[in-house]
């Protein structure tokens, strides 16, 4: 089935690095432009960045700007989020999810999401 | 970043028709596009509503979207228990380039 699976998250420091990993199986990975999103605790979703489906094209967030970068590796179904000099305010649940069409059409695919907590 | 604006909560009994309207601008709402998402507790937002109006398959007809000027609107109709949830608006906006999330709405069926 259509399924997105997160890994990567866990505890950092401020100042910290690190990876996340997205792992798409059940559709054409390569064919669809791809997305993270946060969410921290009792909040709703934040957007992070998208990358095109062919990797070319990316756009962050103001929050995350300059600090994470967003990259895929279509040949093995995966999406990734490199987080650096993390903050506190970067606490959440981080989650890839699918494009449905293009930009326009919404997310029909979501991952559970991998939790990332920053703290010292 | 902006944000959407919508109402932090709404309320109906069973059977009733509610409405959650969503705020934007000219760049995103009023050009672009908007989408509504569910999300139950403990799980991942679902897509309702895509381009506006478009229901995705698998959504009950109960639910649907519409446009006016800057705004969005998502309609619930036959309310049921199993719709208290929050929901979510979202857009791209074609200026900044970015996706923008309303803060939410939760739904109480009373």
């Amino acid at each position: 089935q259509v399924q997105l699976v997160e890994s990567g998250g866990g505890v950092v420091h401020p100042g910290g690095s690190l990876r996340l990993s997205c792992v798409a199986s059940g559709f054409t990975f390569r064919s669809y432009g791809m997305h993270w999103v946060r969410q921290a605790p009792g909040k709703g979703p934040e957007w992070v960045a998208v990358i095109s489906f062919d990797g070319r094209i990316k756009y962050y967030g103001d929050s995350v700007k300059g600090r994470f970068i967003i990259s895929r590796d279509n040949s093995n179904n995966t999406l990734y989020l490199q987080m650096n000099s993390l903050r506190p305010e970067d606490t959440a649940i981080y989650s890839c999810a699918k494009e449905q069409l293009s930009r326009y059409y919404g997310w029909d695919v979501w991952g559970q999401g991998t939790t990332v907590t920053v703290s010292s | 970043q902006s944000v959407l604006t919508q109402p932090s909560s709404v309320s109906g009994t069973p059977g009733q028709r509610v409405t959650i309207s969503c705020s934007g601008s000219i760049s995103n709402i009023g050009s672009a596009t908007a989408n509504w998402y569910q999300q139950l507790p403990g799980t991942a937002p679902k897509l309702l509503i895509y381009a506006y109006d478009q229901r995705p398959s698998g959504v009950p007809d109960r639910f649907s979207g519409s446009k006016s000027g800057t705004s969005a609107s998502l309609a619930i109709s036959g309310l049921q228990s199993e719709d208290e949830a929050d929901y979510y608006c979202a857009t791209w906006d074609d200026s900044l380039n970015v996706v923008l999330f309303g803060a939410g709405t939760r739904l109480t069926v009373l």
